[in-house]
């Protein structure tokens, strides 16, 4: 059974960094293309960044370019996002996802990351 | 990386069908055969329902059926089930290994 579970979320001033982590299970995870979507309170999922396998190959929607970073350690079986430069708006329900050729089949519980003063 | 355009609501009463769309452009939709559907019910994570456009996933009820023309990607549901009332989000793939995600639509089983 594929498990991900996610850890890192929490209460960040804006302008503050926090590294979110995902620990996967199930599966083989150093073949896998992993993503992150994410939900802000009451509204619809928003896609943030992708990754393939060896994490060579990134991709980032707009409005985080330059503030995510996207990684993994397939020796851990964990996929990362770096947040920097946190605003108001990236406050949102973070979802670690296993991405098989664009279907996004398994998904984690979610982290919350609150982004406030 | 504009949203997919859904309706914000949708309904229908048990055992009638009811189709959802997702309008995005040549460069997402129109462009790739990658057009995905999700259900979410509150407070639970996502659920893929169709995938590759039309294909459903092991155990997805064969209710759940999706189809592309153009830019316009819809997803339909047949014979309505208390249960399918939930919100539902279409994804699809944008190039350069990114993705976007439709607004999502409220179903409601009246």
């Amino acid at each position: 059974e594929v498990q991900l579970v996610e850890s890192g979320g929490g209460l960040v001033q804006p302008g503050g960094s926090l590294r979110l982590s995902c620990e996967a299970s199930g599966l083989t995870f150093s073949t896998t293309w992993m993503d992150w979507v994410r939900q802000a309170p009451g509204k619809g999922l928003v896609w943030v960044s992708r990754i393939n396998p060896d994490g060579r190959t990134t991709g980032y929607a707009d409005s985080v370019k330059g503030r995510f970073t996207v990684s993994r350690d397939n020796a851990k079986n964990t996929l990362f996002l770096q947040m920097n430069s946190l605003r108001v708006e990236d406050t949102a329900v973070y979802y670690c996802i296993v991405d098989r050729s664009g279907e996004f089949d398994y998904w984690g519980q979610g982290t919350l990351v609150t982004v406030s003063s | 990386q504009s949203a997919l355009t859904q309706p914000p609501s949708a309904s229908g009463s048990p055992g009638q069908s009811v189709t959802i769309s997702c309008t995005g452009t040549s460069s997402d939709v129109g462009g790739y055969n990658y057009v995905s559907w999700y259900q979410q019910h509150p407070g639970k994570a996502p659920k893929l329902m169709i995938s590759a456009v039309s294909k459903r996933p092991s155990g997805v009820p064969d209710r759940f059926s999706g189809s592309k023309s153009g830019n316009t990607a819809s997803l339909t549901v047949s014979g309505l089930q208390a249960e399918d009332e939930a919100d539902y989000y279409c994804s699809s793939y944008a190039g350069g290994h990114t993705f976007v995600f439709g607004g999502g639509t409220k179903l409601t089983v009246l």
